[in-house]
């Protein structure tokens, strides 16, 4: 069982707005990372710190967080957009990291 | 930019070990943490441990604690992350993952371990 509980998946059609939530105890203490991962290649960071979006990504990509529950927001989904979407956080000690499960994330 | 790059494929027999390296460029002059994280088959990501060199501390998941062990030399930014004792269980993808100063994360490309007799 993961500490960070993740949708197995999401279904959207394109330019539609998908949502993909992630909850544990330790999110109110510790921040939140999203990493994007397309089938055979490596993970890439896509929100950092709960809400910030690194450079390079697109402003479609915004993140959210209310007490447990960390929100990744895609606003007006692409087809590129279709991939597996991992939430990150560190453990409440601060000493480990944790995922969650995963989110296949399915453009219509 | 950070960018790392990981060793190659390994094929292990069972009860062996195989150790992983990962290179970082860019973005080592001040403190960083690196994790080894790995996705088995069809499966999500998984977080083994990680090691700031710095001050050359670890910390392990307790699933891996006493079959891993990662180091880092700071002169050359490499860390390894070598697993022992190896089953077909652990057959994977295993990445390096880099953990800056400014929160951002970066990932090596993967390397593929096979447990096969």
């Amino acid at each position: 069982s993961y500490e960070l509980t993740q949708p197995p998946s999401v279904s959207v059609s394109p330019g539609q707005t998908a949502r993909i939530t992630c909850s544990g105890d330790a999110l109110p203490k510790q921040h939140a990372y999203w990493h994007q991962q397309k089938p055979g290649q490596a993970p890439v960071m896509v929100i950092y710190k709960d809400i910030e979006r690194p450079s390079g990504i697109p402003e479609r990509f915004s993140g959210s967080s209310s007490g447990t529950t960390v929100t990744l927001t895609i606003s007006g989904v692409q087809p590129e957009d279709e991939a597996d979407y991992y939430c990150q956080a560190a453990g409440t000690s601060g000493s480990y990291w944790m995922f969650g499960g995963g989110t296949k994330l399915t453009v219509l | 930019q950070v960018r790392l790059v990981q060793s190659g494929a390994e094929v292990k027999k069972p009860g062996s070990s195989v150790r992983v390296s990962c290179k970082a460029s860019g973005g080592t002059s001040s403190s960083y943490a690196i994790s080894w994280v790995r996705q088995a088959p069809g499966q999500g990501l998984e977080w083994m441990g990680m090691i700031i060199p710095k001050f050359a501390t670890t910390d392990y998941t307790q699933k891996f604690q006493g079959r891993v062990t990662i180091t880092a030399d700071e002169s050359t930014s490499t860390a390894y992350m070598e697993l022992s004792s190896l089953r077909s269980e652990d057959t994977a993808v295993y990445y390096c993952n880099f953990f800056d100063s400014n929160s951002y994360h970066y990932w090596g490309q993967g390397t593929l371990v096979t447990v096969s007799p």
